[in-house]
């Protein structure tokens, strides 16, 4: 059964800090997507990042970057330089098999990350 | 990208009353649509997945009789919460996918039942 796991629930930084925020999953396919969504307080889930399982190239968009890697079934997400508008719940999501990423989605429990001033 | 619009964005309804979602594709046909439930402070799970002209497929605990789901057309999906308690106050949101694409999120509903 897939799973996903954030064990960080709350993350409270100063702005201009970097913040990482940890995901680990557990699959028994080899094809699989991951996914990163951001949960502002009005509730909708703004999509960050989407990865198959064949790319563990890292990415980096802006003041974000992810880091996939396989061995440790990790996707770790960071931010640079946090910004206020950061403060968010923040979710890893998993996606099994070839639909791009199209299947039912399992999430993790999320972190709440707070930047303050 | 593609639009999921969903609707009310909101909702408040007495005890006992039924509620209707609606979850719209707005510029592509979706062939499969996900349902999502999140209660506070908790994450989102899935309660069932429903294929156009199919009878929704729910997930383990989630009672059909009471959530029922129609996917009658490739551009909307709705969810009846019906006779809703004040414990079925949630946030649901849908997704929605053509085919053997990735899935795009609507707004979610904030359902609050008095």
């Amino acid at each position: 059964a897939q799973k996903v796991t954030q064990a960080q629930t709350e993350i409270s930084v100063v702005e201009k800090e970097d913040v990482t925020l940890d995901c680990v999953y557990e699959t028994r396919d080899t094809t699989y997507y991951l996914f990163w969504y951001k949960q502002p307080p009005s509730g909708e889930l703004v999509f960050l990042i989407r990865r198959n399982s064949f790319d563990e190239q890292n990415e980096i968009s802006g003041r974000y970057s992810w880091n996939f890697q396989k061995s440790t079934s990790s996707f770790n997400f960071t931010i640079t330089a946090s910004q206020v508008v950061d403060s968010a719940v923040y979710f890893c999501a998993l996606s099994e098999g070839f639909t791009g990423g199209g299947n039912k989605l399992t999430f993790g429990t999320g972190t709440q990350l707070k930047v303050e001033l | 990208g593609a639009v999921v619009s969903q609707h009310p964005s909101w909702v408040i309804c007495k005890s006992g009353t039924s509620v209707k979602i609606e979850c719209r594709s707005l510029d592509f046909q979706a062939t499969t649509m996900f349902w999502y439930r999140q209660f506070p402070k908790q994450s989102l799970m899935l309660m069932a997945t429903s294929n156009e002209g199919s009878k929704a497929t729910y997930e383990q605990g989630v009672e059909k009789d009471k959530f029922l789901i129609n996917h009658a057309s490739l551009t909307l999906s709705t969810l009846t919460v019906t006779s809703a308690h004040p414990e079925d106050s949630s946030f649901y949101i849908c997704s929605a996918r053509y085919r053997n694409t990735e899935a795009f999120f609507g707004q979610g509903t904030r359902l609050t039942v008095v």
